[in-house]
């Protein structure tokens, strides 16, 4: 069980371009979905938390127009990097809480470079 | 603030042997969780073990323990009759009961020598 997966693996886009990324919760519902970013060989950063429903919450920093959310259901929330720009290239992983449990699952990752 | 620290980036064990990796934390919040995530090459990230930190004993799973000191703010993981396959980055993580965030570690790469 918490199975979540992410769609698609491996993107590669021209800069200028907007690439969304879905991640969906596969044998749960969840009101809660995280959005990270991980360069190679360093943490996650959160990039912000998206519930069902509402509006995301960014964290500081992080363009909220750049970086658009949209949590639509229970099982699915995307993300869409606008105007994609080199820089955007890195490693997002998304993660799902189950019902009001701590414990958040993830994502496999997309890989996302732009041109 | 909320902090987490791994202070070894980097660490090996011999197959077979027995390795712990260090965590320390800092919270003010009175309610909150602990949690050792692995991330192997794939870059899946997968639970280890989890701590609730008005818990005093310690978590285990199978090879995988715990030595939680709430008091020392201090949250290691043990990894017993290490395998090839415990080959990965390992993370520290502090989860608010608040926010539901995970605060990450920087990470430790362990490597498993045959």
């Amino acid at each position: 069980g918490a199975v979540v997966s992410q769609h698609p693996s491996w993107v590669i886009c021209k800069s200028g371009t907007s690439v969304k990324i879905e991640c969906r919760s596969l044998d749960f519902q969840a009101t809660t979905m995280f959005w990270y970013r991980q360069f190679p060989k360093q943490s996650l950063m959160l990039m912000a938390t998206s519930n069902e429903g509402s509006k995301a919450t960014y964290e500081q920093g992080v363009e909220k127009d750049k970086f658009l959310i949209n949590h639509a259901s229970l099982t699915l929330s995307t993300l869409t990097v606008t105007s994609a720009h080199p820089e955007d290239s890195s490693f997002y992983i998304c993660s799902a809480r189950v019902g009001s449990s701590e414990t958040q699952y993830f994502g496999p990752g997309t890989r996302l470079l732009v041109l | 603030a909320q902090t987490v620290t791994q202070s070894q980036p980097e660490m090996s064990v011999q197959e077979a042997e027995t390795v712990t990796l260090s965590c320390t934390y800092d919270t003010s919040e009175s309610d909150y969780y602990l949690f050792w995530y692995k991330q192997p090459p794939s870059r899946q990230m997968i639970l280890v073990i989890r701590q609730e930190a008005y818990k005093q004993q310690n978590a285990t799973e199978n090879r995988f323990s715990v030595n939680f000191q709430k008091a020392a703010k201090s949250f290691s993981l043990k990894i017993s009759d290490s395998q090839l396959g415990d080959a990965a980055m390992y993370f520290c993580n502090l989860g608010s009961s608040n926010t539901g965030k995970l605060i990450f570690g920087q990470g430790t790469t362990l490597q498993v020598k045959p």
